[in-house]
């Protein structure tokens, strides 16, 4: 099993829809937990944490389930600029209790007009 | 303030050759961190320095990579000698915290 598993997609929505995103981690130590964002050919970016209790910025939501060792992340109102691939990293989601910061693949959105 | 930097922002090279990556941290923080990305892969952790330590090395593939960290400030990759399996995009990013600050990456190409 991967340490961090991610649907690659490409998720392909409408402006306007809203898309949900999860991932799935393998080592129940871990940590802490983010989304990044990395548009073609650029480096990832952060945006945002996931807390415990969940949290929510804008139009983006993220929750996590550590019972079931799954993160997610929601879009509301998708924008044309949100097109991008989607990276879950995993403090601890390394082998060994490493607490490496751990990729996903990615998850590959398009906003479409 | 001044992002995390990474020279050169491409290389080719052919096999055999040697190449040194380069990687200046965001002023302040401790933690610089090396990322390889091979195409159609996940990003995958090389090796993480906390200053000039190295602290966890277990990502770096072979004896063929050799990460340097000068007074705790900016840092070298270098691949010697470097073979086809190698091409991919470097990322550095470093950090204070738990959040990570990327580079625009290195993109090597071996021929």
């Amino acid at each position: 099993r991967k340490e961090v598993e991610q649907d690659p997609g490409p998720f392909n929505v409408p402006e306007g829809a809203t898309v949900a995103f999860n991932c799935t981690y393998s080592n129940s130590a871990s940590q802490s937990f983010f989304w990044y964002r990395q548009d073609c050919r650029k480096e990832p970016k952060l945006l945002m944490s996931v807390y415990s209790s969940g949290n929510e910025d804008g139009r983006f939501t993220a929750q996590l389930n550590r019972a079931s060792q799954y993160i997610s992340l929601l879009i509301r109102d998708s924008k044309l600029s949100d097109s991008a691939t989607y990276l879950c990293v995993v403090n601890g989601g390394g082998s060994g209790g490493s607490y490496i910061p751990t990729f996903g693949r990615g998850t590959s959105l398009i906003v479409h007009p | 303030e001044a992002g995390v930097t990474q020279f050169p922002s491409h290389s080719v090279i052919e096999k055999g050759q040697t190449v040194t990556l380069r990687c200046d941290p965001i002023s302040g923080h401790d933690n610089l961190y090396w990322y390889r990305r091979v195409m159609g892969k996940e990003i995958k952790f090389l090796l993480h320095f906390v200053k000039e330590s190295k602290q966890d090395e277990s990502g770096m593939p072979n004896n063929r990579f050799l990460a340097e960290r000068t007074g705790g400030t900016y840092s070298t990759l270098k691949v010697q000698p470097a073979e086809l399996e190698d091409s991919g995009v470097y990322f550095c990013a470093s950090s204070w915290g738990l959040a990570l600050f990327f580079g625009p990456g290195t993109r090597l190409t071996v021929l």
